[in-house]
């Protein structure tokens, strides 16, 4: 689905380190997601956001930080993290209103150290 | 607690068979389905998504859905070596259309 982008594709990081995670879609969708997915555990929602707006956050822990600044780029900052935060970082967007068919980004994939 | 179970697997058909793969939800409540397939490394990509009971056929995936009973199931017919993926299974959850609660999903393995 090349509507939804998302860079960088793989990220190494050390746990004092500070990054971002970027995504971007091209679908004129108004709603947008982090998700991360572990091996062996469901998909997890991270945060959604509706019009730019916060609606969602899913008792996540405060060393990941999402900004929403339009309704086509969504960041994940990310700071302080520990290994077990290694996973695939999924961006979504969907169309909003009551369409709920949610389209992912590739992905980026993240290792902790 | 939602949920929404699927078998790991694998599940392993021969190329040409029907593949049959299943997933039950906990809340009663939930309107929309939907099946995503993800191969390994990739994100998932959607299939097809189900709102009504009964049988939705698109090309060789059929997507069937039993709300009395809470379970969904998806069909593929004529299986290809290129079907081989973990399909994840996702429900909406009741009141909102924003929120997808995804299952751990079955790996399918089509041999030659």
């Amino acid at each position: 689905e090349t509507g939804v982008t998302q860079t960088p594709r793989h990220l190494v990081m050390g746990m004092t380190n500070k990054k971002s995670l970027k995504c971007e879609q091209h679908l004129g969708h108004n709603a947008m997601y982090w998700y991360k997915q572990s091996a062996k555990k469901p998909l997890e929602l991270m945060f959604v956001y509706n019009f730019k707006e916060q609606t969602e956050n899913n008792s996540v822990p405060s060393r990941f930080s999402p900004e929403c600044p339009n309704s086509s780029h969504l960041f994940l900052h990310l700071h302080t993290l520990q290994p077990e935060d290694s996973a695939l970082y999924l961006c979504a967007s969907r169309i909003g209103g009551d369409t709920d068919t949610q389209y992912f980004g590739p992905g980026t994939r993240l290792t902790v150290l | 607690q939602k949920e929404v179970e699927q078998n790991s697997g694998p599940l392993s058909v021969p190329e040409g068979a029907i593949a049959s793969l299943n997933c039950t939800y906990s809340d009663r409540g939930s309107q929309s389905f939907f099946w995503y397939r993800q191969y390994s490394g990739k994100s998932p990509e959607l299939i097809m998504f189900i709102y009504s009971n009964g049988d939705k056929e698109d090309g060789r995936f059929t997507a069937q859905l039993n709300k009395a009973s809470q379970y969904v199931s998806l069909l593929i017919r004529d299986s290809q070596p290129s079907d081989s993926a973990t399909y994840l299974c996702a429900v909406n959850e009741r009141g909102g259309f924003q929120k997808l609660v995804f299952g751990t999903g079955t790996r399918l393995l089509v041999s030659p």
